[in-house]
């Protein structure tokens, strides 16, 4: 079962940073927050992960409270094409065993 | 560079029949995984190769289902004979493992329509 709690759906002006909270308040010491998204009837899409410290790369932010138990994910400037199921996933890192375990996820709809 | 491709995108088949679904993997990558998502239901994760080997298969649903992995490359997904419940979509993912967690390519899924 997933580890982690999302809101079902969101909405987001065009333009306009979007942030997704995520709960993971069992979360251990050790395992990892990831982020995948999945647009439409595409196959799932990795954008982040992180363990303690806030990452950025060319797609989002991955913020994480410093207790850990919850994170959210910033899209600094949605665009239409950012509509789709957002996935936050806890899992550890077995570098080489990532059985990552989908929950149902949030649906982002950018707005026009 | 390619991506993780899958074939057929599409496949009906009538209740008993049989059907096999191909993943090519990323090309170096070690690790392959086969996930599906049911009609309303969320993706699972089905089994993990580390090269020809079968890492992890739990969460094969029953004996219906067979994967290989020949020669470390390309994997087959067979099931046979199929029933109505495993209609969805399934998704192979790779991943290059050590040193880069959690970061899984998916294919676009193969979807399958048992009637």
């Amino acid at each position: 079962d997933a580890k982690t709690t999302q809101p079902p759906s969101m909405d987001c002006a065009e333009g306009r940073a979007a942030n997704l909270p995520c709960n993971h308040s069992t979360i251990s010491g050790n395992e990892y927050v990831y982020w995948y998204r999945q647009i439409h009837s595409q196959g799932p899409q990795y954008i982040i992960h992180g363990l303690k410290n806030n990452e950025t790369n060319e797609m989002a932010s991955l913020i994480i409270t410093e207790d850990r138990k919850s994170s959210t994910l910033i899209l600094p400037h949605a665009t239409l094409r950012d509509t789709a199921v957002y996935y936050c996933i806890v899992e550890l890192s077995n570098f080489g065993n990532e059985k990552l375990t989908f929950g149902t996820g949030t649906r982002l709809t950018i707005i026009p | 560079e390619a991506g993780v491709t899958q074939f057929p995108s599409h496949s009906v088949i009538e209740k008993g029949q049989t059907v096999t679904l191909r993943c090519d993997p990323i090309s170096g990558h070690d690790n392959l995984y086969w996930y599906r998502r049911v009609m309303g239901k969320e993706i699972k994760f089905l089994l993990h190769f580390v090269k020809e080997s079968k890492q992890d298969e739990s969460g094969m649903p029953n004996n219906r289902f067979l994967a290989e992995r020949t020669g470390g490359t390309y994997s087959t997904l067979k099931v046979q004979p199929a029933e109505l419940e495993d209609s969805g979509v399934y998704f192979c993912a790779s991943s290059q493992g050590q040193g880069f967690p959690g970061e899984l390519f998916f294919g676009e899924g193969s979807r399958l329509t048992v009637l």
